[in-house]
């Protein structure tokens, strides 16, 4: 069974600040790792992809992988108040391209 | 843009009826996914297809059945409605390749089972 961890939180972070999200997983066989936020009431969205171990940046986000350590984290700069929702991790394994994703962090920013 | 599009928002059906969740993407997707998210537990997949008329189990399959007679279109029937599967039901879809597509999601449909 493929297993993601993260911190279920709540992240409190002022407005202007950088937000850490962490996630580490038990599958060293996992190629694909994605972020996807989730305001409250909606469907997740996808922000971020990354497959390769380093950093991959996309405006304010940063998503960093280390395969070694087997930990997948995304960075929010000058978080905003609309950043606040839940993150979650998930990481893409096998045939059919089947996800297995984390319960996810709740990030609030606040003013 | 990807869409997905889930036939209602928000359902309420009685116990042991028989309830169907339709999906329909717009994208010419090989992939689709039925997933349930509850609190604390995450999302959690109950079936999919990567092709017309195929289908396999994913974690959570009891009580659920699925069909995808067309492409673009993957449904969730739930044979004998039960209050523990009052959720939200997400339907997600994707290319198949070598395991970099993403799935994409649809509105859900947050369902109650009185």
């Amino acid at each position: 069974q493929k297993e993601v961890e993260q911190n279920s939180g709540p992240l409190s972070v002022p407005e202007g600040a950088i937000a850490s999200l962490n996630c580490t997983y038990s599958d060293r066989g996992s190629q694909s790792f994605f972020w996807y936020r989730q305001y409250s009431g909606k469907s997740p969205e996808l922000i971020m992809s990354i497959y390769s171990n380093g950093d991959k940046e996309d405006g304010r986000f940063t998503a960093q992988l280390n395969k070694a350590s087997q930990y997948v984290s995304l960075l929010i700069r000058d978080s905003q108040p609309s950043d606040s929702a839940t993150y979650l991790c998930a990481l893409m394994w096998g045939g059919g391209n089947k996800l297995t994703f984390g319960t996810g962090t709740q990030l609030k920013v606040e003013l | 843009d990807v869409k997905v599009t889930q036939s209602s928002r928000y359902l309420v059906k009685r116990t042991g009826e028989k309830v169907f969740l339709e999906c329909v993407q717009d994208m010419d997707h090989e992939n689709m996914f039925w997933y349930r998210q509850d609190p604390g537990l995450g999302l959690r997949l109950i079936y999919f297809s990567y092709d017309v008329k195929m289908k396999e189990k994913g974690d959570i399959p009891e009580g659920y059945s699925v069909s995808r007679e067309k492409k673009e279109r993957f449904s969730l029937i739930l044979e004998s409605a039960s209050t523990n599967q009052t959720s939200m039901y997400l339907c997600a879809s994707s290319f198949r390749s070598a395991g970099n597509q993403p799935q994409h999601f649809g509105d859900g449909t947050r369902l109650s089972i009185l």
